[in-house]
């Protein structure tokens, strides 16, 4: 079956400017991440859905960043006012539900801010 | 609060020699455990897991990790190393708490080289 897609695969932009990204989970999958990699770490956390509500958003690092996923499938990260900081490759991953624990991660957006 | 420490951010082996890579966490909450690897401009793939049960687990690509509490350890190990494992592999851990979220918490990675 399909995995979980993301697009665009790569998005450059310019500093202030604003941008989505986009995360189509595994289907059937209530559960949703989305995961920052900055070059040379490993991904770090930004926030959880549970269906449709944002369950846990402690990770998000400031409020230019906002995500919504409103009919509990498809999800959208939104970032304003972009700065330089902010490249990365944004990674999404679904999980299919509270009482299973494996994520399943897409292939990334890498977002360069110039 | 969960923490991972990956112990060398790069790794060489011989195409056939053992691979170890060392991981070791904190965890205020029982853990699950994970190994995933990355391939250039690719997603994660996960490894293997360790939730409840047999400490010593078993992945996909001759992989086996054990979880060993007294340590807090989750190290990776496999017997004879091929080129196609050359990629970056991350150590990961989230509590075990259903009603938590669960988030993966990750080490900053260890780059994997197989010499012929």
């Amino acid at each position: 079956g399909a995995g979980v897609s993301q697009t665009p695969s790569n998005k450059v932009t310019e500093k202030g400017k604003y941008v989505e990204l986009r995360c189509d989970p595994i289907s059937g999958h209530t559960a949703l991440y989305w995961y920052r990699q900055s070059l040379g770490q490993g991904p770090e956390f930004l926030i959880y859905f549970q269906g449709t509500g944002a369950a846990d958003d402690s990770g998000l690092p400031n409020d230019r960043f906002f995500a919504v996923r409103p009919e509990g499938s498809v999800s959208t990260l939104k970032i304003q006012r972009t700065e330089r900081g902010d490249s990365a490759v944004y990674l999404c991953a679904s999980r299919l539900g509270q009482l299973t624990d494996t994520q399943y991660f897409g292939p990334g957006t890498r977002l360069t801010v110039l | 609060a969960q923490s991972v420490t990956q112990l060398g951010s790069h790794v060489s082996v011989s195409e056939g020699a053992l691979v170890l890579l060392r991981c070791n966490y904190s965890s205020s909450v029982p853990p699950y455990l994970f190994w995933y690897v990355q391939y250039p401009n690719q997603g994660l793939q996960l490894l293997l897991k360790y939730t409840t049960g047999a400490t010593l687990v078993k992945g996909i690509n001759g992989f086996e990790a054990e979880f060993k509490k007294s340590e807090t350890s989750f190290h990776l190990t496999k017997p004879s190393a091929h080129m196609s494992d050359a990629a970056e592999y991350f150590c990961a851990v989230s509590a075990a708490s259903s009603g938590s979220a669960r988030q993966l918490t990750f080490g900053s990675g260890t780059q994997l080289t197989v010499l012929p």
